[in-house]
């Protein structure tokens, strides 16, 4: 159980051009979904908050206008990384917590979304 | 502001040995740790978790200590083996009461099992 997934799971676009990624808990409904950023050889960094039906929240530093989250339902959550530029490549990684206990709450991962902006 | 850090970037261990990865936190308000493992090009995967009300748990071939007076945090894997190569990260959460929060994750170690 606590499968997520994510889709695509690798891209290459242009510059200038936005991209969506999906993340889904297969089989369990999450209350909050979580997206992170990774360079490479690099730690997990929290870009962004998503609960359902509810605004995102972002952390300090990452900018709201160009990472769109939408968190529509309990099983889906989107990351819109709009008018990318090369400096956005990255491996985006979502994760998804049930939200029953508080901070104290298991965050299962998806595989990650490899983007290369060209 | 606050982290999570890693005393060890790359360990090194002999296949069926033990190995210790060690970490260390800042943030005196943390009260919930979770140990993960990546392997190349994918997510992070659950290994085990802690919390502040606890300074030890086992689960298969794998223990988390926690030892609040230091702020520090260790993952031990027993009798490793060539797929535990993978690098580690612990994560820290602090626990608002409310719904779930964001993790903040440590530099992570990278475990090679020599064979």
């Amino acid at each position: 159980g606590a499968v997520v997934s994510q889709h695509p799971s690798r891209v290459i676009c242009k510059s200038g051009t936005s991209v969506k990624i999906e993340c889904r808990s297969l089989d369990f409904q999450a209350t909050t979904m979580f997206w992170y950023r990774q360079f490479p050889k690099q730690s997990l960094m929290l870009m962004a908050t998503s609960n359902e039906g509810s605004k995102a929240t972002y952390e300090q530093g990452v900018e709201k206008d160009k990472f769109l989250i939408n968190h529509a339902s309990l099983t889906l959550s989107t990351l819109t990384v709009t008018s990318a530029h090369p400096e956005d490549s990255s491996f985006y990684i979502c994760s998804a917590s049930r939200g029953t206990s508080g901070g104290q709450e298991t965050q299962y991962f998806g595989p990650g979304t490899r983007l290369l902006v060209l | 502001g606050e982290s999570v850090g890693l005393h060890l970037p790359t360990l090194s261990v002999q296949e069926g040995d033990n190995s210790i990865i060690n970490c260390a936190y800042s943030n005196s308000a943390s009260d919930y740790f979770i140990w993960y493992k990546q392997e190349s090009g994918k997510g992070p995967q659950f290994i085990i978790d802690i919390r502040s009300n606890m300074d030890k748990r086992q689960g298969q071939r794998v223990t988390v200590l926690l030892n609040k007076t230091v702020k520090h945090l260790s993952l031990q894997i027993a009798a490793t083996q060539p797929g535990d190569s993978a690098v580690y990260f612990c994560a820290e959460n602090i626990g608002t009461g409310g719904g779930a929060d964001g993790l903040t994750f440590g530099k992570g170690t990278h475990l090679i099992i020599q064979p």
